[in-house]
């Protein structure tokens, strides 16, 4: 596609409750990569995944957090048993392994527990 | 462990002056950095990229300049607009084996017509 694209824009859930996050990045891009910027913070490192393999998985904050890449394309992170904390804004973004033209990010997803 | 940091946390001028916005990083080894534009509730959009051998990029109003040796980087915006305002993000990319962006705290700045 043109940009990289998330689903849902916006997601209200309970707490508990699971919830996934989709994003789709640009075509042939093969490293992707998970943000999280919390309300007044900064961009928080969670995920890398270079094609559908994740050598960087050290942001992931607890074990309620996973994530999976498919075909080289889509990914989907979980967030298991949502917690209040978990409220936030996750962004996804691509770029071409190796090549030098940076990053591009999403729009994000606006997550709220209640 | 890379650390960037962005001086002044905010900015308030009038239209039409000149900004300058600071990015500073403690590890000079880097790949690539990155400025980034994010407006209020909204994704990142990115305005300049500069490789590590370069000295700076330019697009339009916008000039980015890059010291690697003393871990600097500035973010220069000609004749400001009340469009400009928006949170504008610094990030670089290690030289070492893995991409993520280490990210700045940002500057939020407000240009008042």
């Amino acid at each position: 596609g043109a940009g990289v694209s998330q689903s849902p824009s916006n997601k209200v859930t309970e707490k508990g409750k699971d919830v996934e996050l989709r994003c789709d990045p640009i075509s042939g891009h093969t490293a992707l990569y998970w943000y999280r910027q919390s309300l007044g913070q900064g961009l928080e490192f969670l995920i890398y995944f270079q094609g559908n393999s994740a050598p960087d998985k050290s942001g992931l904050p607890s074990d309620r957090f996973s994530a999976e890449r498919t075909g080289g394309s889509v990914s989907t992170l979980t967030i298991q048993r949502t917690q209040q904390e978990d409220s936030a804004v996750y962004l996804c973004a691509s770029s071409r392994y190796g090549q030098d033209d940076g990053y591009t990010f999403g729009s994000g997803t606006r997550l709220t527990v209640v | 462990k890379q650390e960037v940091t962005q001086i002044p946390a905010a900015l308030s001028v009038p239209e039409g002056e000149n900004l300058v916005l600071n990015c500073s990083f403690t590890d000079s080894a880097i790949y690539n950095l990155q400025w980034f534009r994010q407006d209020p509730g909204k994704g990142l959009t990115s305005l300049l990229l500069i490789q590590s051998s370069q000295r700076e990029q330019t697009s339009g109003r916008l000039n980015a300049s890059l010291d690697k040796s003393s871990g600097r980087s500035t973010l220069y915006i000609a004749a400001s607009q009340p469009g400009d305002s928006a949170t504008y993000l610094c990030a670089v990319r290690p030289a070492a084996a893995g991409n993520k962006l280490t990210f700045g705290g940002g500057t939020r700045v407000l240009v008042k017509p």
